[in-house]
């Protein structure tokens, strides 16, 4: 198993609270990922990152943030979580970021926000 | 992202059975992976393909690269309780190395 741990595995929060969830990795990958997973959708990208302090968007980046201060961490911040932001939040490792591309997932937490 | 059509949703297989599901996309992928996710947990890579036509095993999984680059194919053969699960195709085009996935086909087997 990749060393991929998520904290908290399970959340619930009110509306308009901040929630931060936090990937951590003991693989010394360069490339993290946020991902969100909804009935229907499969999953979908928030933010990634490519290194120490260099982020980026995803495809549902709007109301996240993150933030990568060491090689091993990756938080994601909801600033003011809502509701449509429940959901199940998976995070992911890679080491190529580029072509032939593998990432292996962290084992999620699960966010409630009523 | 890039969506991909992945099919069916779900089905239903009897013990012993072999089942197939198949993504399909209207770009060109350099990269398709098969995960399998079971509930509560985070998807676990079953199976990397990186060249058109490529047929690749892992145990009684068997996933192949199709040769249009647009489609990619997983068999599960001889089917066993343990199969049941969620599993995700997940495809890499060549000017975005970001991962776009499938919906999931959800598999329940009947013992």
């Amino acid at each position: 198993d990749a060393g991929i741990t998520q904290s908290p595995r399970h959340k619930v929060t009110e509306t308009g609270t901040p929630v931060t969830l936090r990937c951590h990795q003991t693989e010394n990958h360069r490339y993290m990922y946020w991902y969100r997973q909804d009935p229907g959708h499969g999953l979908r990208l928030i933010h990634y990152s490519y290194g120490v302090k260099d982020t980026d968007k995803g495809e549902v980046s709007d109301g996240y943030s993150v933030s990568r201060s060491k090689t091993e961490d990756f938080l994601l911040t909801l600033e003011s979580a809502t509701s449509s932001q429940t959901s199940v939040y998976f995070c992911a490792i890679s080491e190529i970021g580029g072509p032939q591309e593998t990432q292996y997932f962290g084992p999620g937490t699960r966010l409630l926000v009523l | 992202g890039q969506q991909l059509n992945q099919s069916p949703q779900s089905m239903f297989i009897q013990e012993g059975e072999d089942v197939s599901m198949n993504c399909t996309s209207s770009n060109i992928f350099n990269t398709w992976l098969w995960y399998k996710q079971d509930p509560g947990e985070g998807p676990v890579l079953l199976i990397a393909l990186y060249k058109a036509g490529e047929l690749t095993s892992n145990g009684r999984l068997t996933a192949q690269f199709g040769i249009t680059r647009k489609d990619s194919f997983l068999n599960i053969s001889a089917s066993i309780p343990s199969d049941v699960g969620i599993y995700f195709c997940a495809g890499q085009g060549s000017n975005d190395y970001k991962l776009s996935f499938g919906a999931g086909t959800t598999v329940t087997v009947r013992a």
